[in-house]
Order: C-alpha cells, then sequence, then structure tokens
C-alpha cells in the first residue's frame, strides 16, 4: 500500500535554532517528492520538489534531501524564524507504472511551532 | 500574476442554501483541482479539470458540482450540504494535467461552515 509517514508528528523549537523533519514513504513506483509549507487556515506552499536522481535541494533557509534507496526524506530548516510555525507536508508523486491512480500521496504533516 | 486566488475567504450557509466557491488563476494552467482538507488532515482530491473539461471526479457526493467556464475559472456550486461538509476548501492550478508530475499552486482556500 502506498503510504507516506512523518516523523516528528510535532515539534518546538527556539527561535534561531535548527530543526530536521522526516519522511518515509512505501511509494512505488517513485516519480518525485514533494515538501508544502502549510500555515493554519491557508493553503500549502510549495518548498521543493525532487526526482529520483536529486539528493538534495534547497531553497532559502529550506534544504530537503532524498534517498531514493531507502525511500527516505528530510527536510531541513536553518535558523528558525517564528514565521517558520507551520505544518510541514511530505507528499510523493507515484511514477507513470502506477497506471491511472496517480494521485499525490500525502503525509499527515510534522506541526512545528517556533517560539521566541 | 503567480497565484491563486479563491472567494469568498469564510462562507457559512445552512443545509438547505445554495452558494458557490469560486477559485482563479493567470498563470496560464491549464489544470485546475479541487480539493478538501479537514482539520488535521491532508488535502483529500475532489475534481480534476483538464483543459477546461472534467477529467477526474473522486467519487464526489452531487450536492457538489464543479464547474470550469473557461481556463482561468473553477467554480465550486454547493447544494444542500451537510454538517460534516464543512471544512477547508482548496483549489490549485498546474501548468499541464498530470497530476504526479507538474507542480500545483494552491489558493488560500474558502473556509465552509455548514449548519
Amino acid at each position: 500500500k502506498n503510504q507516506v509517514e512523518q516523523s516528528p508528528q510535532s515539534l518546538i523549537i527556539l527561535e534561531g535554532k535548527n530543526c530536521t523533519l522526516q519522511c518515509n514513504y512505501t511509494v512505488s513506483p517513485f516519480s518525485n517528492l514533494r515538501w508544502y509549507k502549510q500555515d493554519t487556515g491557508r493553503g500549502p506552499v510549495s518548498l521543493t520538489i525532487m526526482t529520483f536522481s536529486e539528493n538534495t535541494k534547497s531553497n532559502g533557509r529550506y534544504t530537503a534531501t532524498l534517498d531514493a534507496d531507502t525511500k527516505q526524506s528530510s527536510l531541513h530548516i536553518t535558523a528558525s524564524q517564528l514565521s517558520d510555525s507551520a505544518s510541514y507536508i511530505c507528499v510523493v508523486s507515484p511514477g507513470a507504472l502506477a497506471g491511472n491512480n496517480r494521485k499525490l500521496i500525502w503525509g499527515l504533516g510534522t506541526s512545528l511551532a517556533v517560539n521566541p | 500574476d503567480t497565484e491563486v486566488t479563491q472567494t469568498p475567504k469564510h462562507l457559512v450557509m445552512g443545509m438547505t442554501n445554495k452558494k458557490s466557491l469560486k477559485c482563479e488563476q493567470h498563470m496560464g494552467h491549464r489544470a485546475m483541482y479541487w480539493y478538501k482538507q479537514k482539520a488535521k488532515k491532508p488535502p483529500e482530491l475532489m475534481f480534476v479539470y483538464s483543459y477546461e473539461k472534467l477529467s477526474i471526479n473522486e467519487s464526489v457526493p452531487s450536492r457538489f458540482s464543479p464547474e470550469c467556464p473557461n481556463s482561468s475559472l473553477l467554480n465550486l456550486h454547493l447544494h444542500a450540504l451537510q454538517p460534516e461538509d464543512s471544512a477547508l476548501y482548496l483549489c490549485a492550478s498546474s501548468l499541464s494535467p498530470g497530476q504526479a508530475y507538474n507542480e500545483q499552486f494552491f489558493g488560500p482556500g474558502t473556509r465552509l461552515t455548514v449548519l
């Protein structure tokens, strides 16, 4: 069964600190993996998209890594800011061989709170 | 213009009302999507429009009726909703169809409450 699991479920850090969020997936075949940031009551905003051939991708203070062999990804946030408080969602796209059922597979997200 | 807009931001309606949610994008995207999101859950795909034609309906009840008047607009008509339909309704668009490959840009959502 195609699944995306994220950990931790929630995280509290102090402003200025770094943190790393984890994503494990069992989606096969695999096309790409995305990280979204979603503020409460708002739409998700894309942070990174990585295909199987990409190991790392950065977007400002956000750096995502992908290990397609172990089916793991991480999102590292550097020098956190209060505005980083949000839910971070890992989303996996099945590959072409998945046929018609190529819906995005969403994780449940990690809820991050950055405190002053 | 690189955003997806949605109106209204908030909507409260009774179970006998008829209302519509609106979504607009001017990025030249040819695929548009409706999602429903409950609290602390990921978005659930409802409908996909590809080149202004309905291509995917994820077995959504008929009290939800989508419409794509042109390539920039997407509506969701609501009628006889139930309280359990209360949720955040998200619109998204992507350059071309093929959900698996194309980055989706989401609107801010409409918070719907059904009394």
